[in-house]
This record gives C-alpha cells, structure tokens and sequence, in this order.
C-alpha cells in the first residue's frame, strides 16, 4: 500500500512564476492537508480538503495561494507570482478522516524561489 | 488558539543512554489528541506516537513512551536505548478532537536530538 505521493520533489521557480504541487493521498484516504515548514521551523497548517471540498483554509495566504482536490486526480496546492519568502518544504498529509484517524505525511516538495 | 511549545531547541545523548524531549501545550478544550513525529535528514515526517487526551495510560511504542499530565499540559516523550538511527528533529502536534474527524495540526517548533556514539 503505497503512502503519501506527492511530485515534484524539487522545484525551483523564479519570482513571478507559478508553482504547483501535488499530492496523492494513501489509498483510502479522502481527506488531505497541506502544511508549510520554513527553515529551522516547525510545519504550519495551511488548508484541509476533503473531495471537491475545501474545509479550512485558515492557515491559507489570502493572495497568490489556493488548493484543490479534485474527485478525479491528486490534490493541487498552487502559487501564484511566487516570491523568495515562499520558498519552504510543503507537505502534505492524508487521512481516512474518522475522528481518531492519525495524519500520514508524504515526502515534501523543496520549493526554491530564485 | 491551540498552541505548543519545545524549549529544547537541541539535546543530545550517549548511545544506549534514555532521553526525554519535553512539550508543554496549552488549549481550552478537554478532547484533543497529542502526537511526537520524527523528521530525520531525508526530511520525511515519521509518526513517532500518539496519545488520546481521554486515556489515562501512557502510550508506549517499543522504546518510545510518552508522560502525558493532563492537568500539566505536558507532553513528554522518552526514548530508551538511544540508537543511532533516532538521530533527528523531533515535533510534539497537537490535533483537537470531535470535529468529525479532521483537523490541522498544529506544531511546536521542534528538538534536534543529537546520538553521540
């Protein structure tokens, strides 16, 4: 059972480029977080999606920044005119979505604004 | 706001030897759940343990055991028989509970525990 997906694992954009990520939750799955770790930080909630639904997207930036996750196809965390502070490690993680189901991580994106 | 807190920014132990990472949390709900997950060099975000605010037992993962007071808002976790592959960061979460089963989590800012050989 494969775990969390999520491609590229490395990106590098220039300022005012779109960056896009995805992610494909583990099997079963059908809820999805994105979160952002900053160097020598500690990760950040950004958005919670369930199928076609966006859930909670407190911890979203107002501008430039917006997620999906499609009834077909893999979640979509997208960046607009990125700029050098949006450069981090986001992840993303899945979970079956029960009250006690624990969140599964993937690998990351190393996103690196130039 | 949920909010946690690791005041050890670094620590560090001889091979063999126990260590404790401490996490303090603060929150006004009485459901929630706690976890420690371990982010190792690759970077990927391992799920150490995970402990029900509703449980009074400590959970307890192999050499892994947390001290969990409630009352305390503490969060502790212990490793036993350090080895070298437990050489990481580790972060203490905090998730609430009975919102239908999900929520963000939110992350203190992590311990580097270093394995000394």
């Amino acid at each position: 059972n494969a775990g969390v997906m999520q491609n590229p694992r490395h990106l590098v954009r220039r300022r005012g480029q779109e960056a896009r990520l995805r992610c494909s939750p583990m099997k079963g799955h059908s809820h999805v977080y994105w979160y952002r770790q900053l160097p020598e930080e500690g990760l950040k909630f950004m958005v919670y999606l369930q199928k076609e639904n966006i859930i909670d997207e407190s911890g979203m930036p107002k501008e430039r920044f917006s997620a999906e996750f499609p009834k077909e196809g893999p979640s979509i965390l997208r960046i607009q005119q990125v700029v050098r502070g949006d450069s981090a490690a986001y992840f993303c993680a899945s979970s079956l979505g029960t009250d006690q189901e624990t969140q599964y991580f993937g690998p990351g994106t190393r996103l690196l604004v130039l | 706001a949920q909010t946690v807190t690791q005041s050890q920014p670094e620590m560090s132990v001889q091979e063999a030897e126990t260590v404790t990472l401490s996490c303090t949390y603060d929150t006004s709900e009485s459901d929630y759940y706690l976890f420690w997950y371990k982010q190792p060099p690759s970077r990927q975000m391992i799920l150490v343990i995970r402990q029900e605010a509703y449980k009074q037992q400590n959970a307890t993962e192999n050499r892994f055991s947390v001290n969990f007071q409630k009352a305390a808002k503490s969060f502790s976790l212990k490793i036993s028989d350090s080895q070298l592959g437990d050489a990481a960061m580790y972060f203490c979460a905090y998730r609430s509970a009975g919102r239908g089963g999900a929520d963000g989590l939110t992350f203190g800012k992590g311990t580097h525990l270093i394995i000394q050989p």
